[in-house]
């Protein structure tokens, strides 16, 4: 059964740094990976999601990149902003899931300014 | 603007009292499903609808009932809600069962 892991569970960094965050999943037939962004008391924000098909995908700051054969994700974030303080999750689609999102218990990010 | 409404946004309930979440989307979205997300357990699938009239169980439906009568609509219904039903309950939508999914805002439920 597809399991997916985000390490790690918080990260505090600086404001401007660059950073990456991580996504594993034990299942490499998925049909794809999306990242979202989860602030307190408000719902999820989807912000990138790779087919299987794709290597990555841009958009603005966020860099999500996919390697389907090692199970792993990573989410870059460059010249980080207080504003992108969230939790951030990943869940995949995968074949076995019965259409279903598997979920990662997420990364809190804190920026300070 | 492109959104899926749920409502209430927040609820506290008696045990017992049949409650209905609502969920509407105004993006033709065949695919809908139910989450509730709990600390330490993260988002776990209640239900989904892959179109009007067809439903399917998810990882935990104990306890809860759907129904999709109309496109844009996917109520989540508690029969008889327990405190173990207290969670932060999303409803998503998307094109198809593998496209981009797009959240509602939440709602969070307490049953006392």
């Amino acid at each position: 059964k597809q399991e997916v892991t985000q390490i790690p569970a918080a990260l505090s960094v600086p404001e401007g740094e660059n950073l990456v965050l991580n996504c594993s999943f034990t299942d490499s037939a998925i049909y794809n990976l999306q990242w979202f962004r989860q602030d307190p008391g408000k719902g999820l924000t989807s912000l990138l999601l790779i087919q299987s098909s794709q290597r990555e995908q841009t958009s603005g700051r966020l860099n999500a990149s996919l390697d389907k054969s090692s199970g792993r994700s990573t989410l870059y974030i460059a010249a980080s902003q207080p504003g992108d303080s969230a939790t951030y999750l990943c869940a995949v689609s995968s074949v076995d899931s019965n259409y279903q999102l598997i979920w990662g218990a997420g990364t809190k990010l804190i920026i300070k300014p | 603007e492109a959104q899926v409404t749920q409502n209430p946004r927040y609820l506290i309930t008696v045990t017992g009292k049949k409650l209905t979440v609502t969920c509407s989307q105004n993006m033709n979205h065949e695919y809908m499903s139910w989450y509730r997300q709990d600390p330490g357990l993260g988002l776990r699938q209640i239900y989904y609808s892959m179109n009007v009239e067809v439903t399917d169980k998810g990882d935990v439906p104990e306890g809860y009932k759907v129904s999709r009568k109309e496109k844009r609509n996917f109520p989540l219904i508690l029969e008889s809600p327990s405190p173990n039903q207290t969670s932060l309950y999303f409803c998503a939508s998307s094109l198809g069962a593998n496209t981009e999914a797009f959240f509602g805002q939440g709602t969070r439920l307490t049953v006392v």
